[in-house]
């Protein structure tokens, strides 16, 4: 596989649940990124990782929790979501600092009831 | 704080004729510029991007146009097709001054191309 895969591709899960969703890029990047799209909103940064290292967390609730085992993987824990957690959770990856574009992933549509 | 606006959130355009997008940008420190086209269930995908030291850069149907002095750039779609009708999203990074690459997004602006 290339580029960046993200499962599951739908989600569905109530508000006491505990879910996990998986970012995996064969692109040989460094840096990795999970955005948040809602509706009528600019893409939200969440949590970037570079060399596996997080270095930024946009105030993110901890209610999302992220895991990057290695470079080529990225997670996102989910657990007590709110039905406004509801979006489309994209995963990027980019080769690392210096003006590079993203590559996404095709995104998790969550639907928290 | 939005650094990056997109404003007038959707066009309609007949296939033949030109797209116009327009982007503004408030950080100074931008110094490369993006737009990711995204299809409904798909995530973005890299269009055309163009650095701060040019004024424009073209590829096939589509060309970037920047204005550094008003922070303006604006994307040309010319001439349109039906597969454009996508969101398409404008970005901005400082990767060169700030040492990474961080981008930021607008809001995104949905085109639908007339048959």
């Amino acid at each position: 596989e290339t580029g960046v895969t993200q499962t599951p591709r739908h989600l569905v899960m109530g508000m006491t649940n505990k879910k996990s969703l998986k970012c995996e890029q064969h692109l040989g990047h460094n840096a990795m990124y999970w955005y948040k799209q809602s509706a009528k909103k600019p893409l939200e940064l969440m949590f970037v990782y570079n060399f596996k290292e997080q270095t930024e967390n946009n105030s993110v609730p901890s209610r999302f929790s992220p895991e990057c085992p290695n470079s080529s993987h990225l997670f996102l824990h989910l657990h007590t979501l709110q039905p406004e957690d509801s979006a489309l959770y994209l995963c990027a990856s980019s080769p690392g600092a210096g003006n590079y574009g993203y590559t996404f992933g095709s995104g998790t549509r969550l639907t928290v009831v | 704080d939005q650094q990056v606006k997109q404003n007038s959130p959707s066009l309609s355009v007949q296939e033949g004729r030109i797209s116009i997008l327009n982007c503004d940008y408030t950080n100074s420190m931008f110094d490369y510029f993006l737009w990711y086209k995204k299809y409904p269930a798909e995530g973005p995908t890299f269009l055309i991007s163009i650095s701060s030291i040019k004024d424009k850069n073209e590829d096939g149907r589509f060309t970037v146009f920047l204005n550094k002095s008003a922070k303006h750039l604006s994307l040309h779609i010319v001439p349109s097709q039906p597969g454009d009708s996508a969101v398409y999203f404008c970005a901005a990074s400082a990767g060169l001054y700030y040492g990474n690459n961080r981008l930021a997004f607008g809001k995104g602006n949905q085109v639908v191309v007339i048959p």
